[in-house]
Parts: structure tokens; C-alpha cells; sequence
């Protein structure tokens, strides 16, 4: 099975860089990704790493460590408009299957 | 381009009643799935679809049935509705270049009394 931890609450002010921490332990992994969702909305892909290192995409970066199973999404410049939940992310080697993480509620204060 | 439509958006239901949520993509995506959020949760899958005419258990199948009979629809039904079924529930497709990139639709707020 999959087993993914992340913090269930961060709250970071507006400029400032936040890195939101996501561990898991599964019995396959075929890469992680991060979602971003607005309350009452769908969630909307943010990244995916499937090797190890980090991937830049404009103010939003991820991370990951296959070897130690974890992976993290930093977000730089915050902004109000960034306050949502983030939800981590393992695919199953079983192509279609998905594990989500319970998804971490940003806060950005002014 | 509508993406991935559902339908209804918010639907009651008593106990023991049946209902079919509907899915519509319109992006030629061979993947479709069903999950549920409950309040301060992730995403759970329930079923999915790797193409038309298949479909698979999710995480939690219990109580629910799906068929895609078209490669465009993914249909979720409730055969006898239980208020632990009360959750909202997301459609979701992706292109098998990449699976790992779900498009969701907009949602539908399900509430069984």
C-alpha cells in the first residue's frame, strides 16, 4: 500500500518563501506530483518528478529523494492568491492508480 | 474546449436511494477517474478507466459501480446510498503521454440524509 505524511497546516506571509514537506512509503513508485486546490474548487496540477533532484517552474519548485522518500514543493514571492491546500502525490507503479496525501493548507498573511 | 464536465453539482439524496453521476471529456483522453474528498482529506480513488470499455478498482469501491461504455464518459453510480457516502466527488481524465497530469471536473457536492 502507500503511505503519504504531509503537514496538515502552514501559514507563511506575503514576499516570503515557503517549502511544504511531503514523506511516503509505498510498496511501488512511479513519480510524485503536486496539486494545488482553492477552497470549493478542483484541484489543478502544479509538477511531477519521477527522478531525483528539483524541478523549477517559475515561483513553484519541487523536490524529491527517491532514496529517502520524500519530496518537497517550494513556493517563492508568495502571494495572497496562494493560499489553498497542496496535495502530494505518489503514482503507483500499476499505471491509473494514484495515491493522495490529506493536503496541506497554506495560509498567506499580509 | 469544456474539458471534463460533471453533472449535477450538488444532488441530495435519502438513504437507500440510487443515482448516476455523469463525466464528459472532450480531450481524447484514454484514462478517466473517480475520487471523493471529505472534509480535510485527499483525494481517495474509487474507480478508474484505462480506456473505453475497462474499468478498475480504486482505494474505496465499495458501494459504488462505474461503466464506459464511451471513451468521452465515465459513469459513477450509487446503487443504494448510505449518509457515509456523503462527499464530494471528482471526475478525473488524463492523456496516456501523461497520466501523471489529471485534468478534474468542477465537482459534485453529494449529500445523503
Amino acid at each position: 500500500g502507500q503511505n503519504i505524511d504531509q503537514p496538515t497546516e502552514m501559514t507563511a506571509t506575503e514576499g516570503a518563501i515557503v517549502q511544504i514537506n511531503c514523506t511516503y512509503q509505498t510498496s511501488g513508485f512511479n513519480g510524485l506530483f503536486w496539486y494545488q486546490q482553492h477552497a470549493g474548487e478542483a484541484p489543478t496540477f502544479l509538477s511531477y518528478n519521477v527522478l531525483d533532484g528539483l524541478e523549477e517552474k517559475g515561483r513553484f519548485s519541487s523536490f524529491l529523494s527517491r532514496s529517502k522518500g520524500y519530496s518537497y514543493l517550494l513556493l517563492k514571492e508568495l502571494q495572497m492568491k496562494d493560499s489553498a491546500s497542496y496535495l502530494c502525490a505518489v503514482r503507483d507503479p500499476n499505471a491509473g492508480k494514484s495515491t493522495f496525501g490529506d493536503g496541506t493548507t497554506l495560509t498567506v498573511k499580509p | 474546449n469544456a474539458g471534463v464536465t460533471q453533472t449535477p453539482k450538488f444532488r441530495v439524496l435519502k438513504t437507500g436511494q440510487s443515482m448516476t453521476l455523469l463525466c464528459a471529456q472532450d480531450m481524447n483522453h484514454e484514462y478517466m477517474y473517480w475520487y471523493r474528498q471529505d472534509p480535510g482529506m485527499g483525494l481517495r480513488l474509487i474507480h478508474y478507466s484505462v480506456g473505453e470499455g475497462t474499468t478498475a478498482k480504486g482505494e474505496v469501491p465499495d458501494g459504488y459501480n462505474v461503466s464506459r461504455l464511451k471513451k468521452q464518459n465515465f459513469l459513477l453510480g450509487l446503487e443504494s446510498a448510505a449518509p457515509s457516502q456523503t462527499s464530494v466527488y471528482f471526475c478525473a481524465s488524463s492523456p496516456t503521454g501523461e497520466i501523471e497530469k489529471l485534468f478534474f471536473g468542477s465537482g459534485t457536492q453529494l449529500s445523503v440524509l
